[in-house]
């Protein structure tokens, strides 16, 4: 079965430093990668993901992500932090299988706030 | 296009009753999913149901059911409801086709607090 691992469950930056997110998880094959954002009291928002092709994947809000397949991690980055980035930030995975149906298995989530 | 849509967002129920939460998904979407997020178990997977038919299931007892109608909105009913169920409950939508490489959205979820 597949999991995913954030180790960071609780990360505080000041605004306008970088950012780094970590994601590893364990699946036997590439799987789909995504990442989403959950501000509170709300539901999930697709920040990106990673299919297949370019291994540096661009979302939104200034968000990337790099897949590195040797460390089976997925680890989103943004340059410059604006408060209102602090938000919690999941990472997610789903096995590719083509047939339209994937269920996805999150971590556990990394909680960011930012200090103005 | 609008997103998804919950209904009801905030449900306070008591122990031993049931509860159905519907989930509207974006237009032209066939596959809806629904998942539970708690602070203790984070989020997990309930069920998928794609053209009326549960395909896929997660590992939750058969107090969770649902179902999806032909317009593709979704219910998912929870019965003898217990004080763990409490949750915010999400549901997901997508495409739900073979051969795409699928994304799926999420709407507000519903705040599910039991008594």
């Amino acid at each position: 079965a597949q999991s995913v691992t954030q180790p960071d469950i609780h990360i505080t930056v000041s605004e306008g430093a970088s950012l780094e997110l970590r994601c590893n998880y364990s699946y036997g094959a590439t799987p789909y990668l995504f990442w989403y954002v959950q501000s509170p009291g709300q539901g999930l928002q697709l920040l990106l993901k990673y299919f297949s092709g370019d291994t540096l994947v661009q979302g939104i809000k200034g968000f990337e992500a790099e897949f590195k397949r040797s460390q089976s991690s997925f680890n989103l980055r943004k340059p410059s932090v604006h408060w209102s980035d602090a938000a919690e930030y999941f990472c997610a995975v789903a096995p590719y299988s083509g047939a339209g149906s994937y269920q996805l298995t999150f971590g556990k989530g990394t909680k960011l706030s930012v200090i103005p | 296009k609008a997103g998804v849509t919950q209904t009801p967002r905030y449900l306070i129920k008591t122990r031993g009753q049931q509860v159905t939460l519907s989930c509207s998904p974006i237009s032209g979407h066939r596959s809806v999913s629904w998942y539970q997020q708690t602070p203790g178990q984070g989020l997990q997977f309930l069920f998928e149901y794609f053209s009326e038919t549960q395909r896929n299931k997660g590992n939750f007892p058969g107090r969770f059911s649902g179902r999806q109608f032909s317009n593709s909105r979704s219910e998912m009913n929870v019965s003898t409801l217990e004080l763990g169920d409490s949750a915010l409950y999400l549901c997901a939508s997508s495409s739900g086709l073979a051969g795409r490489t699928d994304t799926q959205y999420f709407g507000p979820g519903t705040r599910l607090t039991v008594l």
